[in-house]
């Protein structure tokens, strides 16, 4: 889930578990989100994303769902693997739909 | 990264001093992004352009400024003005409203 103070959650995993993070965001109006990783050090690399009109997307490993009524996001990781270790964010499009409004993010430790 | 280049990746700044932070993009993307990073949370936005010649305030603009004279280039200068600019800087491009942003491999800056 998204931090409401200085540490960020963390999720802790077996290696080929699956993993789950979520996040609730904050616009009704948002038409468009994304999940990023960001490993320490290096800019955020994007995931997946998902636009309003969609429940769910898939792509390799990794599945977002998108509860509009309740204004929750989740990205679940198949097989979590080691290089997933990462702090994960969710992000939503501000309302010109350019610049995106970030989470605080979920660190994810993968565990052999 | 890849097309976005950032630098320098580390900077030292002595109180008072004006520094200025480049990016540099070839991935020929109209929208150019600035957010700050601080340790354990999400990323915030400093300033974005849309287009050449043209730049809007994001959430602390304060203490920053910037210009976008060439669409592959968007110099962020953090000036005196700026009380805690410690911090990670992270350059972001994309190309029409409501897509993924792309980001660079960041600058962090340490006041001393």
């Amino acid at each position: 889930g998204e931090s409401v103070g200085l540490h960020l959650p963390t999720l802790s995993v077996q290696e080929g578990d699956n993993s789950i993070i979520n996040c609730a965001y904050s616009n009704s109006a948002s038409d468009y989100f994304i999940w990023y990783k960001q490993e320490s050090g290096k800019g955020p690399q994007f995931i997946i994303d998902i636009r309003s009109n969609m429940d769910k997307r898939q792509g390799q490993r990794v599945t977002v769902l998108l509860n509009k009524t309740v204004k929750h996001l989740s990205l679940q990781i198949a097989a979590t693997q080691p290089g997933d270790s990462a702090v994960y964010f969710c992000a939503e499009n501000r309302p010109d739909g350019y610049a995106l409004n970030f989470g605080k993010g979920t660190s994810l430790l993968v565990t052999p | 990264d890849g097309g976005i280049t950032q630098s320098p990746k580390y900077l030292f700044r002595k109180e008072g001093q004006n520094v200025t932070l480049s990016c540099e993009q070839n991935l020929n993307h109209d929208a150019m992004y600035w957010y700050r990073q601080d340790p354990g949370q999400g990323l915030r936005l400093i300033y974005y352009s849309q287009i050449v010649n043209d730049f809007q305030k994001g959430d602390i603009a304060e203490g920053y400024s910037v210009s976008r004279e060439k669409k592959e280039s968007f110099p962020l200068t953090v000036t005196s003005a700026q009380k805690n600019p410690t911090a990670f800087y992270l350059c972001a491009t994309g190309g029409s409203s409501y897509n993924e942003q792309f980001f660079g491999p960041g600058t962090r800056l340490t006041v001393l």
